[in-house]
């Protein structure tokens, strides 16, 4: 099992359509959680930062993390063309160490 | 807003040949990060460095890697005789303490 999956999309959605992004993880000492976006050869922009169990919403962007299940999911409402990017999950165990990134998912919002 | 920078955006070298990479960290940030990206793949880590030494390093990391702080603000990674296999994005990233990793915009290795 790897230690972290991630939906492998691509998703395509309509413009204003809500999408759902998630990951699961194999290991439990994993409580540091990030969402990243990626646009094409750019490096990882940080959209959300979630540290142990619970939701937390940043304009559009809600992150909740499910420990007892290692189940993280990333919502976008009122999803826009510009939302077009892969999205990373990543996580750690302790800050200061490394992340382990899943692989992606390419999400297309379409006009 | 701060941000994590990185030279060059774009290096091309030739196999067996050197290679530094620098980074910029964020100035107040502790701990710094070295990832790379193959083409199509996932983000791979690389090297954490916090005090001034390695902290932890992962199995790519190999004798063919170095990394450096020398004067307090410029972070480096070094790869001495590189390989065809070495061709991919290098993000450097930093961290306050908190657990926020930032990246930079990364640079492009082409080893031909």
């Amino acid at each position: 099992q790897k230690e972290v999956e991630q939906d492998p999309g691509p998703l395509s959605v309509p413009e204003g359509a809500i999408v759902s992004l998630n990951c699961t993880y194999s290991n439990s000492a994993f409580q540091y959680f990030m969402w990243y976006r990626q646009y094409s050869r750019k490096g990882p922009e940080l959209l959300m930062y979630t540290y142990s169990s619970g939701n937390k919403e940043d304009g559009r962007f809600t992150a909740q993390v499910d420990k007892s299940s290692k189940y993280i999911s990333l919502f976008i409402r009122d999803s826009q063309p510009s939302d077009s990017a892969t999205y990373l999950c990543a996580m750690s165990a302790n800050y200061g160490q490394n992340f382990v990134f899943g692989p992606g998912t390419r999400l297309s919002v379409l006009p | 807003e701060p941000e994590v920078t990185q030279t060059p955006s774009h290096q091309v070298t030739q196999m067996g040949q050197e290679v530094i990479l620098r980074c910029v960290p964020i100035s107040n940030h502790l701990y710094f990060y070295w990832y790379r990206q193959i083409l199509g793949q996932k983000v791979e880590f690389l090297v954490s460095f916090y005090n001034n030494e390695i902290s932890e390093k992962s199995e790519i990391f190999d004798d063919q890697f170095s990394v450096e702080r020398p004067d307090g603000s410029n972070f480096t990674l070094k790869i001495r005789s590189t390989k065809l296999e070495d061709s991919a994005m290098y993000f450097c990233a930093s961290d306050r303490g908190v657990g926020e990793q930032y990246f930079g915009p990364g640079t492009r290795l082409t080893v031909t």
